[in-house]
């Protein structure tokens, strides 16, 4: 099946203990990229990737990391978490090209306490 | 930078009703794409309808349609014939030809279905 993966789904976390959130896409899709959700925000992008080894920051990427070494992987990586990184997150993927569809993970409820 | 304006956070429409959701947008560019996301309660987003910047003619996906005026900068969804697995949030995307990695997203409008 299709998809795009993200772990994990829920995560509470204590303030500045390092965490990651994987992201796998089994579709072969060049681009990839991370969302995060707040009320009456939207999604805010954080940081895109168009292929192996590019990354690109998006809106909001102050505070997060990323790494492209494979095309089917995308994590997310938090070195030091704060409690306003609380929100929802979602990995996403598509084909090369503006017109493309994106397909997205089921999210992650991240809470920093 | 691009900025996505969804300016209705909540509707709602009657089953069997129309509903048109607005969305506004603000670019310099010439070429770009719009999109129309849902993402229900199961928060799995997906893909509505796309409009591609420099095709006149409005996209149709069974009862979904837009309304997309070029010059005015506006994209509106229309969803005929609401049934209540309509109801969901909806957020209106844009992205550039260039750059096609980077998208914005509008802050959502929540429709709600009423029986």
């Amino acid at each position: 099946e299709a998809q795009v993966t993200q772990n994990p789904r829920y995560l509470i976390t204590v303030t500045g203990k390092k965490l990651t959130v994987t992201c796998s896409q089994n579709m072969n899709h060049e681009y990839m990229s991370w969302y995060r959700q707040d009320p009456g925000l939207g999604l805010r992008q954080i940081y895109y990737s168009m292929n192996v080894e590019v990354t690109d920051k998006g809106d909001v990427p102050e505070g997060y990391k990323v790494s492209r070494k494979e095309k089917r992987n995308f994590p997310l990586i938090l070195e030091s978490p704060s409690p306003n990184q609380t929100s929802l997150y979602f990995c996403a993927s598509s084909l090369a090209g503006a017109n493309t569809e994106a397909f997205f993970g089921q999210g992650t409820r991240l809470t920093v306490v | 930078a691009q900025t996505v304006t969804q300016s209705q956070p909540e509707m709602s429409v009657q089953e069997a009703e129309t509903v048109t959701l607005s969305c506004t947008y603000d670019t310099s560019e010439s070429d770009y794409y719009l999109f129309w996301y849902k993402q229900p309660p199961s928060r799995q987003m997906i893909l509505v309808i796309r409009q591609e910047a420099y095709k006149q003619q409005n996209a149709t996906e069974n009862r979904f349609s837009v309304n997309f005026q070029k010059a005015a900068k506006s994209f509106s969804l229309k969803i005929s014939d609401s049934q209540l697995g309509d109801a969901a949030m909806y957020f209106c995307a844009y992205r550039s030809s260039e750059g096609a990695g980077k998208s914005t997203f509008g802050d959502g409008t929540t429709l709600t279905v009423k029986p």
